[in-house]
């Protein structure tokens, strides 16, 4: 079975700073997907960025980049100059193997400091 | 467009009673996912349709969970015999044919069963 992993329970910025938040999982299966998504407190889950495995480039989202590392199994989240919303849940997902089901870790919650 | 949208937003039952929570997914979007998030947790699968059929089942938990999604847009998830258990944020999410691996999440129904 697949594996989602997330080791920072909480992590903290200060606004206009750099973090990035670390995801490892385990999968036997060479087509997957992954995906951050951001959850705060109003509960709906916000899709930030998604990487093909198959693609070597790491994907960009304005602020939001993922460094995808496919050998290691790891892909972190990095989040440039820090703003007081970006303060939340995140979750790192995966899915593939031709199921269209997501596996979520536990979350990162991120703390943004004034 | 409109998004996901859910109802109730939160729901209070006593143990025993039946439930009900309705999904509403995106217009035209033909997969639609359920997932259970519980406290301090990533959410967790539970069924997804792709039209009127459960294309995969295997995350209800027991006998006591049912969905339908009777004209292939709105599904109802029914919890018979609630446990105390089952007192978790219930999510809805939408997909469509032509990206299937982005999913689109509903805000919710907080579920408390007393």
């Amino acid at each position: 079975a697949q594996t989602v992993t997330q080791s920072q329970p909480e992590m903290s910025v200060q606004e206009a700073e750099t973090v990035t938040l670390s995801c490892t999982y385990d999968t036997s299966e060479s087509d997957y997907y992954l995906f951050w998504y951001k959850q705060p407190p109003s509960r709906q889950m916000i899709l930030v960025i998604r990487q093909e495995a198959y693609k070597q480039q790491n994907a960009t989202e304005n602020r939001f980049s993922v460094n995808f590392q496919k050998a290691a199994k790891s892909f972190s989240l990095k989040i440039s100059d820090s703003q007081l919303g970006d303060a939340a849940m995140y979750f790192c997902a995966w899915c593939g193997g031709g199921s269209e089901k997501l596996v979520f870790g536990k979350g990162t919650k991120l703390t943004v400091n004034p | 467009g409109a998004g996901v949208s859910q109802t109730p937003s939160n729901k209070v039952t006593e143990k025993g009673k039946y439930v009900e929570l309705r999904c509403d997914p995106i217009s035209g979007h033909t997969a639609l996912y359920w997932y259970r998030q519980s406290l301090g947790q990533g959410p967790e699968f539970l069924i997804y349709f792709q039209g009127t059929g459960a294309a995969d089942d295997s995350g209800l938990p027991n006998d006591r969970f049912f969905a339908v999604r009777p004209e292939g847009s709105v599904s109802t998830l029914k919890i018979q015999r609630t446990e105390r258990g089952d007192s978790a944020v219930y999510l809805c999410a939408s997909s469509s044919t032509s990206a299937p691996y982005e999913q689109y999440f509903g805000p919710g129904t907080r579920l408390t069963v007393t």
